[in-house]
């Protein structure tokens, strides 16, 4: 159980054109699920806190205008990268916790590649 | 605000020996998780092992076990019985307090396991 999905798992996007990635998941609803950015061999930095019904809750320095984070419902989260430029390139990762768990299950992952 | 610190940015080990990778946080609040994650190069995020900070007994799962020396602050993984396997990046977290319980992750420990 706790299985966590990611969709695409790469895509690659022409400069000012925007990007939607989904995280689902698949056999546990998740109170409250997560977005993190990582760059090559770096460690994974925590974007946003999203809860289902809800408005995200976005790091600070990240741009909430950009990063557009949907939760729709108990499995599924949405991160939109707008307008984005080749520094956006990236993997971002999701993750998702059940009520009342401590561990988070996360996603494999999406590579972003911004030309 | 939160604290993780991997010193070890490599670490070799041979096969079937037991390896340590080290970790010290730095926190204020009274509670909190440490966790520990494996990322092999395919990307994805494996939760390894638990230990809370009021939990009296070190976690232990499987050939994993936390060395958690709460007045040291120090979270240390213990791998027994390395296997070829187990080369992948290591990432220790904590647990902000808060319902949401966000993760703050070190920057890593590449483990590379000699056959």
């Amino acid at each position: 159980g706790a299985v966590v999905s990611q969709h695409p798992s790469w895509v690659i996007c022409k400069s000012g054109t925007s990007v939607k990635i989904e995280c689902r998941s698949l056999d546990f609803q998740a109170t409250t699920m997560f977005w993190y950015r990582q760059f090559p061999k770096q460690s994974l930095m925590l974007m946003a806190t999203s809860n289902e019904g809800s408005k995200a809750t976005y790091e600070q320095g990240v741009e909430k205008d950009k990063f557009l984070i949907n939760h729709a419902s108990l499995t599924l989260s949405t991160l939109t990268v707008t307008s984005a430029h080749p520094e956006d390139s990236s993997f971002y990762i999701c993750s998702a916790r059940r009520g009342g768990a401590y561990e988070q299950y996360f996603g494999p992952g999406t590579r972003l590649t911004v030309t | 605000a939160q604290k993780i610190t991997q010193t070890q940015p490599g670490m070799f080990v041979q096969e079937k020996e037991a390896v340590t990778l080290d970790c010290t946080y730095d926190t204020s609040d009274p509670s909190y998780g440490l966790f520990w994650y494996k990322q092999p190069s395919s990307g994805e995020m494996i939760f390894l092992i638990y230990q809370g900070s009021y939990d009296q007994q070190n976690a232990t799962e499987g050939r994993y076990s936390l060395n958690f020396q709460k007045a040291r602050k120090s979270a240390n993984l213990v791998i027994s019985a390395s296997q070829l396997g187990d080369s992948a990046m290591y990432f220790c977290a904590m647990s902000r307090s808060g319902s949401a319980r966000q993760l703050t992750f070190g920057s890593g420990t590449q483990l590379t396991v000699l056959p």
